[in-house]
């Protein structure tokens, strides 16, 4: 059974400070994806990755694919409260099915 | 809006009734995907359709659980009897046909089901 596992669960920072959360499984995926949830609506995509060691930056957000592309990361500078909410990966199978972890909620406090 | 659309957004209902979800997908997507998501947890995969054929269902889909793609466009995921742990929220995501090119998937808001 393929299973992602997502550290911090929780994570409570100040604005202003950064932050990483980091996604891994002992299995290996094609490609792994970041989306964030907020309450009452679905996920929304935030990146794809797919080669291993790729790196990838949206503004203030940098998420890495471990060279075995069996991990990830994703790191957040200089956090705003706009940035609460529940960052999931999810990992792609080469039959295309995916499989996503549990999830990392942050909350960013003004 | 040319995003996935779910209907209804909210349902309550009594335990033992059946309950109808609809997923309108985007439209050039032939791919549809039911999950499901619990307080805290990421979403469990449930079923999967290419065009009108269902490709794959969880152990988790019951056989109180069915889901229907009749024309290859919008799908209908159905539970018969429902039970308290039936509570959560259904999410349907769409995707281009994507062996192997990785298409990323594109969810809709989500029908949250709550059993009294």
């Amino acid at each position: 059974t393929q299973l992602l596992e997502q550290s911090p669960q929780f994570l409570s920072i100040q604005e202003g400070e950064n932050l990483t959360v980091y996604c891994n499984s002992s299995s290996v995926f094609s490609s792994l994806q970041w989306y964030r949830q907020e309450p009452g609506e679905g996920p929304v995509l935030l990146v794809t990755v797919v080669t291993g060691g790729e790196v990838k930056k949206l503004k203030r957000l940098t998420f890495q694919f471990g060279d075995a592309r069996k991990d990830s990361s994703l790191h957040i500078t200089a956090a705003q409260p706009g940035d609460t909410g529940l960052y999931l990966c999810a990992g792609q199978t080469s039959y295309d099915k995916v499989i996503f972890g549990p999830g990392t909620s942050l909350s960013v406090i003004p | 809006d040319t995003g996935v659309s779910q209907n209804p957004r909210h349902k309550i209902t009594k335990r033992g009734q059946n309950v109808t979800f609809r997923c309108d997908p985007i439209s050039e997507h032939n791919r549809l995907y039911w999950y499901r998501q619990t307080l805290g947890q990421g979403p469990e995969f449930l079923t999967y359709f290419q065009n009108e054929a269902q490709l794959e269902k969880s152990r988790l889909l019951s056989d109180r659980f069915s889901a229907e793609r009749p024309k290859g466009s919008f799908s209908t995921l159905e539970i018969q009897r429902t039970e308290q742990g039936d509570s959560a929220m259904y999410l349907c995501a769409s995707s281009l046909d994507g062996l192997g090119s990785n298409q990323p998937q594109h969810f809709g808001d989500g029908t949250r089901l709550s059993i009294l």
